[in-house]
């Protein structure tokens, strides 16, 4: 059974980069089946996807955060990785990763998540 | 940019059904996910491909499509069920959207 867990600080400062990494255990993230992707919260408010990576290191972003946005994958580590770049208080928020299924062009779900961690940007 | 329209909110007594939609233009040709958030909790994912149900997910949480609608009905509305749920589709692009949320309340 999947399982997966973010780390990273949960402090950072306006105009720095915000870097979480989520451990994926119960399974091989060099798997076939899946992607792995991060989604993220503001506090009171809905859901965001920021971005999804395949173990062979395609990527695929929100356009609205592309910009600023990095999602690698270390698989000797059973992990992988996100940078958003030149943060603001908009994007204080509890981030969650999670497995990424993609059954077919468009049809992208997510199973399990994992249990979030919250980043506060703020000096 | 594509939006899923949900209600902000639903109440059902106990033993009632609780119906929560969300529409998008896309959805007659995309499929809709749901996910059901509690205080503090991860989303879970309890409805997939329209109406497809995870495997633990209890049986009386079905999905259902009609035209640019989805519907997430949950049959005999237990207390255990106050949460958000969330509904979360893909444009054509590929850009994965989620509904605003809707707060289902058990009165």
């Amino acid at each position: 059974q999947l399982q997966l867990q973010e780390s990273g600080p949960g402090l950072v400062k306006p105009s720095e980069t915000l870097s979480l990494t989520c451990t994926v255990s119960g399974g091989s993230i060099s798997s076939s089946s899946y992607y792995w992707g991060w989604i993220r919260q503001p506090p009171g408010k809905g859901l965001e996807w920021i971005g999804s990576i395949y173990y062979s290191g395609s990527t695929y972003y929100n356009p609205s955060l592309k910009s600023r946005v990095t999602i690698s994958v270390d698989t000797s580590k059973n992990q992988f990785s996100l940078k958003l770049s030149s943060v603001t208080a908009a994007d204080t928020a509890v981030y969650y990763c999670a497995n990424t299924i993609i059954a077919a062009r468009l049809e992208v779900w997510f199973d399990p998540w994992g249990q979030g961690t919250l980043v506060t940007v703020s000096s | 940019s594509y939006e899923l329209t949900q209600p902000p909110s639903v109440s059902v007594s106990p033993g009632q059904t609780a119906r929560i939609t969300c529409s998008g233009d896309a959805l007659p040709k995309q499929y809709a996910y749901w996910y059901q958030q509690k205080p503090g909790q991860a989303p879970v994912l309890v409805i997939y491909k329209d109406s497809e149900r995870p495997s633990g997910i209890p049986e009386r949480f079905s999905g259902s499509s009609s035209g640019t609608t989805v519907t997430l009905t949950i049959s005999g509305v237990q207390a255990e069920d106050e949460a958000d749920y969330y509904c979360q589709s893909a444009d054509s692009s590929g850009t994965v959207v989620f509904g605003g949320g809707t707060k289902l309340t058990v009165l």
